[in-house]
């Protein structure tokens, strides 16, 4: 079954303001990780934050989550044209050993109109 | 920044035929993993290698996928033969460890169409 859900699916905005994308899971998670990818790339990422982890800080980006609620945000604070992209949450799970693995969600398309 | 390198970028092959992808991650990381995404759809697990072992491939979708990793290093992903619902992009990821601290980096992809 699908585990990351993100929301929107899409979102437009103009430049300077900011973006919130939200992710939602189903099951326990050990860490949380959003990706960027722009068109025909790969896959970059952005941030990491671990399940004991309430609100973590990279430059503009600003991520929670919420263990209780199963859910995540990123906030990408002053976006700029070249954020836009998709963005994706994906859920790491250790389920034993050095079994570890993500499981992605669909993905967020974020348009920054100049 | 990612540590890995895929190749080749991009493919067109004929359906039937044989394709074999390659991923080389950064030396030091036992770590590597196969993911896809084929058209309109999300960025599935494929497999997990620690060194050479294969550690969980139960994302594989079928026998016509195979994936090698020869001494530890460099890994292979084959298709054959070909089919159109291959079409999609194959990223390669490696990562140190698989602790609560693993951060997994991904390759740029190669990006596969079969016609």
């Amino acid at each position: 079954s699908q585990q990351g859900e993100e929301d929107p699916q899409a979102l437009s905005i103009q430049e300077g303001e900011n973006a919130t994308m939200n992710c939602s899971y189903k099951t326990s998670i050990n860490n949380l990780q959003w990706y960027r990818q722009n068109s025909g790339r790969g896959l970059v990422h952005l941030i990491l934050i671990r399940s004991n982890e309430r609100e973590k800080h990279s430059g503009r980006l600003r991520v929670t989550l919420d263990t209780s609620k199963k859910s995540s945000s990123l906030l990408i604070t002053a976006s700029r044209a070249a954020d836009t992209a998709s963005y994706f949450c994906a859920t790491g799970l250790n389920s034993g050993g050095s079994n570890y693995k993500l499981t992605f969600g669909k993905g967020t398309l974020l348009t920054v109109n100049p | 920044e990612a540590g890995v390198t895929q190749f080749p970028s991009h493919s067109v092959i004929e359906k039937g035929q044989t394709v074999t992808l390659r991923c080389d991650p950064i030396s030091g990381h036992d770590n590597l993993y196969w993911y896809r995404r084929v058209m309109g759809k999300e960025i599935k697990f494929l497999l997990h290698f620690v060194k050479e072992s294969k550690q969980d491939e139960s994302g594989m979708p079928n026998n016509r996928f195979l994936a090698e990793r020869t001494g530890g290093t460099y890994s292979t992903l084959k298709v054959q033969p070909a089919e159109l619902e291959d079409s999609g992009v194959y990223f390669c990821a490696r990562s140190q460890d698989w602790t609560i601290r693993n951060t997994i980096y991904f390759g740029e992809g190669s990006w596969l169409t079969v016609v």
